[in-house]
């Protein structure tokens, strides 16, 4: 079946330090992968994505890279920013209309 | 650019009154679907359509009806609403090829007392 298993929260940061967020799935076929960031009392926004294995999808300074070879679809950011306070998910796509989203990790950075 | 738009913001119901949440995209997608957000559980899917006069349900439909007559609207139905569908609702609509992601609204957060 199909399923996302995502780090769990809270992380805290300072800012400016380094932030990887853990994600696998399991998955049939060849889904994309997708995260997505929700700040606090708005939607689900697209944050990046990737298509197909070994693509980085990249925004707003955050990456990840799709690994088969892992099932994983880390998030990093170099250097992350007070505004960058927020919920993120990893969400697998293996047809159109499915999706299937992690638990959400919470993120509060300090000045 | 409206986007995924959904009504209303905030609710508050009575065990046993029944409501409608309305969402509504303006992106001619064919998929449209419905989840809940539930502290530490993540998005669960409640239904879904592929298409106007097509419907599905998700991982959690008991106690919702949705209908999709048209491209553009996918209302949410409680029929008689439970304090366990306290919950935040999000409607998203995506592309019919994998890839696209999906686009979702603001979000209903819905009290049953």
């Amino acid at each position: 079946g199909n399923s996302v298993t995502q780090m769990e929260g809270p992380v805290t940061l300072s800012e400016e330090a380094f932030l990887t967020i853990n994600c696998t799935y399991t998955a049939t076929g060849y889904p994309s992968l997708f995260w997505y960031v929700q700040y606090p009392g708005e939607g689900l926004q697209l944050l990046l994505k990737a298509t197909k294995a070994d693509d980085k999808g990249s925004n707003k300074g955050f990456e990840a890279t799709y690994r088969k070879e892992t099932t994983s679809f880390h998030l990093e950011k170099g250097s992350v920013q007070v505004s960058d306070s927020a919920v993120y998910f990893c969400a697998l796509n293996p047809t159109g209309n499915q999706f299937y989203f992690g638990t959400g990790t919470s993120l509060t950075v300090i000045p | 650019n409206a986007g995924v738009t959904q009504t209303p913001k905030f609710q508050v119901l009575k065990t046993g009154q029944s409501m409608t949440l309305q969402c509504a995209q303006d992106m001619n997608h064919e998929y449209m679907s419905w989840y809940r957000q539930d502290p530490g559980m993540g998005l669960r899917l409640i239904h879904y359509s592929v298409g106007a006069g097509i419907t599905d349900q998700g991982e959690v439909p008991n106690g919702y009806n949705v209908s999709r007559s048209t491209t553009e609207d996918f209302p949410l139905r409680l029929l008689s609403a439970a304090p366990s569908q306290t919950s935040v609702y999000f409607c998203a609509s995506s592309y019919s090829q994998t890839g696209g992601g999906a686009f979702f609204g603001q979000g209903t957060r819905l009290t049953v007392v």
